[in-house]
């Protein structure tokens, strides 16, 4: 199994600042056939269902605000918000679909 | 609109069982590979069990804490996706979502359901 790893567990952060979520895999997730990470990250905001943010580790899904960008190959990956909003205040879980799929704990974030 | 909509859950004693149903509407539901996602309170997301469409031979696959416990299985006449669930344990706790996979990769899940709850407990 490839498991995943996030950090970190919380963060509190300003509003208009950055914010950096980071995801690592025991194992590489990058499928050479077709050059694409099977990483993908969703936002979980409290009482509600995950929502699918970004895929391939970097193409954002329709209706995704700019501010969210994922980066990263083979096992290092991270999130980041440019400019964090109040509407941003959720938990980031990154998952691997390479296999068996395996999502991070979690990174839950707050306004400082 | 895509929808799902979870249904089944409640308070069940160890060693129990439970019938989870998701309706789905809004897309064509034979042709979608589907999935069930589980969270424990508190906790982090974990992938339960997936089934793929008839036409690609409505294979199953199960993660191992709940292999041999778990089953799911879809009536596309219905649209539906159920997940029979037997001999429930207490760390079977969870809220149970219905998810859809996406035609880019079939374990990336891009619509879920609101979830139902589960609760195992003597």
């Amino acid at each position: 199994d490839i498991v995943m790893t996030q950090s970190p567990d919380s963060l509190a952060v300003s509003l208009g600042e950055r914010a950096t979520i980071n995801c690592k895999s025991s194992q590489s997730v990058l499928y050479s056939s077709n050059n694409k990470n099977y990483l993908a990250w969703y936002q979980q905001k409290p009482g509600q269902p995950p929502k699918l943010l970004i895929y391939w580790a970097s193409t954002r899904e329709s209706g995704v605000p700019e501010r969210f960008s994922g980066s990263g190959s083979g096992t290092d990956f991270t999130l980041t918000i440019s400019s964090l909003q109040a509407e941003d205040v959720a938990v980031y879980s990154c998952q691997q679909h390479y296999t068996t799929p395996h999502f991070g704990q979690g990174t839950k974030v707050e306004i400082k | 609109e895509v929808q799902l909509v979870e249904s089944g859950g409640g308070l069940v004693k160890p060693g129990g069982s439970l019938r989870l149903s998701c309706e789905a509407s809004g897309f064509i539901f034979s042709g979608a590979w589907m999935s069930w996602v589980r969270q424990a309170p508190g906790k982090g997301l974990e992938w339960v069990g997936r089934i793929k469409s008839k036409s690609d031979g409505e294979t199953t696959e199960y993660a191992a804490p709940v292999k041999g416990r778990f089953t799911v299985s879809r009536d596309d006449s219905k649209n539906t996706l159920s997940l029979q669930m037997n001999s429930l344990k207490t760390e079977d706790t969870a809220v149970y979502y219905c998810t859809t996979g996406s035609v880019l990769s079939g374990f990336l899940f891009d619509y879920w359901g609101q979830g139902t709850l589960v609760s195992v407990s003597s």
